[in-house]
């Protein structure tokens, strides 16, 4: 069975400070998505990578999958208000035909203004 | 532009009695995915389906629960006789397959489950 581990759990900080999720695994796989989901609506995507050291930005998110393709980060970048929210990856294991995802547990992110 | 689409969004239901979720996925997208999530917890995969084939099932979905997507369209999820276990939010998810090629899957908003 394939786990991912995000860390940490829950994040409460300041408008304007900077931030990094993890997302750990002992596995290894073939893609790895990025969500964003607010209280009582479904999982929005932000981003997938799938080769090992890939880095990708999306404004202030900046998205890095491990050269091993079994870990990731997220870093957002003077965060604000509006970044609140549960952040979840979701990883998709190697010969996944059917494309499941593997989902950590998510940080639970607050930025405070 | 239409998402996925769940039906009801909510459902409050006494334990023991039957309860059958709908989900429509985006249009032009095969395959379609339920998973549930708990409070607290990231989603867990239940089931999916390319067009009307159930393709692969998880050890978490036990013998009450039942899934069909009769005409590769709409999908339903059924669960007989609940438990308060069964308390969740169920989400439904589509996306598009083609030539090996797996495209991201679109969430829908759940149906949040509670067993009285």
């Amino acid at each position: 069975t394939q786990l991912l581990e995000q860390s940490p759990q829950f994040l409460s900080i300041q408008e304007g400070e900077n931030l990094t999720v993890y997302c750990n695994s002992s596995s290894v796989f073939s893609s790895l998505q990025w969500y964003r989901q607010e209280p009582g609506e479904g999982p929005v995507l932000l981003v997938t990578v799938v080769t090992g050291g890939e880095v990708k930005k999306l404004k202030r998110l900046t998205f890095q999958f491990g050269d091993a393709r079994k870990d990731s980060s997220l870093h957002i970048t003077a965060a604000q208000p509006g970044d609140t929210g549960l952040y979840l990856c979701a990883g998709c294991a190697p010969n996944n035909a059917g494309n499941m995802l593997t989902f950590g547990g998510g940080t639970r992110l607050m930025v405070k203004p | 532009d239409t998402g996925v689409s769940q039906d009801p969004r909510h459902k409050i239901t006494k334990r023991g009695q039957n309860v059958t979720f709908r989900c429509d996925p985006i249009s032009e997208h095969n395959r379609l995915y339920w998973y549930r999530q708990t409070l607290g917890q990231g989603p867990e995969f239940l089931t999916y389906f390319q067009n009307e084939a159930q393709l692969e099932k998880s050890r978490l979905l036990s013998d009450r629960f039942s899934a069909e997507r009769p005409k590769g369209s709409f999908s339903t999820l059924e669960i007989q006789r609940t438990e308060q276990g069964d308390s969740a939010m169920y989400l439904c998810a589509s996306s598009l397959a083609y030539r090996g090629s797996n495209q991201p899957q679109h969430f829908g908003d759940g149906t949040r489950l509670s067993i009285l």
